[in-house]
């Protein structure tokens, strides 16, 4: 039963480039969350999604992040004209359908890290 | 923030038992304990969760105390690979895990 999947899991990017995260949630599960560590500090949520729909984007910076879940395929961070302060390690996370209000438990990925130069 | 209180660190030897505390002294009758893990460079890891009894999985044991202010995880046999940042938080609905500080417990040959 494989895990959570996200690729690749190193990026380099130059600053002003693009950096596109993919995650792949485990089988079963409708609920993909991204999150970002930066080095040294604790896990930050970013945004929250089920398929083809953004629920919560509360945690994600208001320009040049955007992510999405398409009906097929993974699920994507993108981030536009990345600078050195985007260089941390982003991690994906699922969960099954939530039922009576309760959300179950998330199965992180092994994270992509991203370095900007 | 939901607030936890652990242990900032502790060390153990690899073959006996890790119990890990955790105060919850706030948390309100419909939330749920829940215990997480992050190894060096790696992605959290759920371990178990619980709400009023007792709880016991292939990783680890979850002893709830009756008044629900208190737990204690519990690695039955510690490990090498069990060295890692242990993180207790309560949740129901908000799904935005944030953890604290943590445990770092250290496994000791």
């Amino acid at each position: 039963n494989a895990g959570v999947m996200q690729n690749p899991r190193h990026l380099v990017r130059r600053r002003g480039q693009e950096a596109r995260l993919r995650c792949s949630p485990m089988k079963g599960h409708s609920h993909v969350y991204w999150y970002r560590q930066l080095p040294e500090e604790g896990l930050k949520f970013m945004v929250y999604l089920q398929k083809e729909n953004i629920i919560d984007e509360s945690g994600m910076p208001k320009e040049r992040f955007s992510a999405e879940f398409p009906k097929e395929g993974p699920s994507i961070l993108r981030i536009q004209q990345v600078v050195r302060g985007d260089s941390a390690a982003y991690f994906c996370a699922s969960s099954p359908r939530a039922s009576g209000g309760r959300t179950y438990e998330q199965y992180f990925g092994p994270g992509t890290r991203l370095t900007v130069t | 923030d939901a607030k936890t209180t652990q242990p900032t660190s502790m060390d153990c030897a690899e073959g006996r038992a890790a119990n890990l505390p955790c105060n919850h002294s706030t948390i309100s009758g419909n939330e749920y304990v829940y215990w997480y893990r992050q190894i060096h460079s790696q992605g959290p890891q759920y371990i178990i969760h619980g709400l009023k009894n007792n709880e016991t999985n292939e990783m680890a044991s979850l002893i709830i105390t009756e008044d629900r202010k208190s737990s204690t995880l519990i690695l039955p046999h510690a490990t090498l690979r069990d060295t890692a940042v242990y993180y207790c938080i309560f949740q129901r609905d908000d799904y935005k895990l944030s953890f604290g500080a943590g445990t770092t417990v250290t496994v000791r040959a």
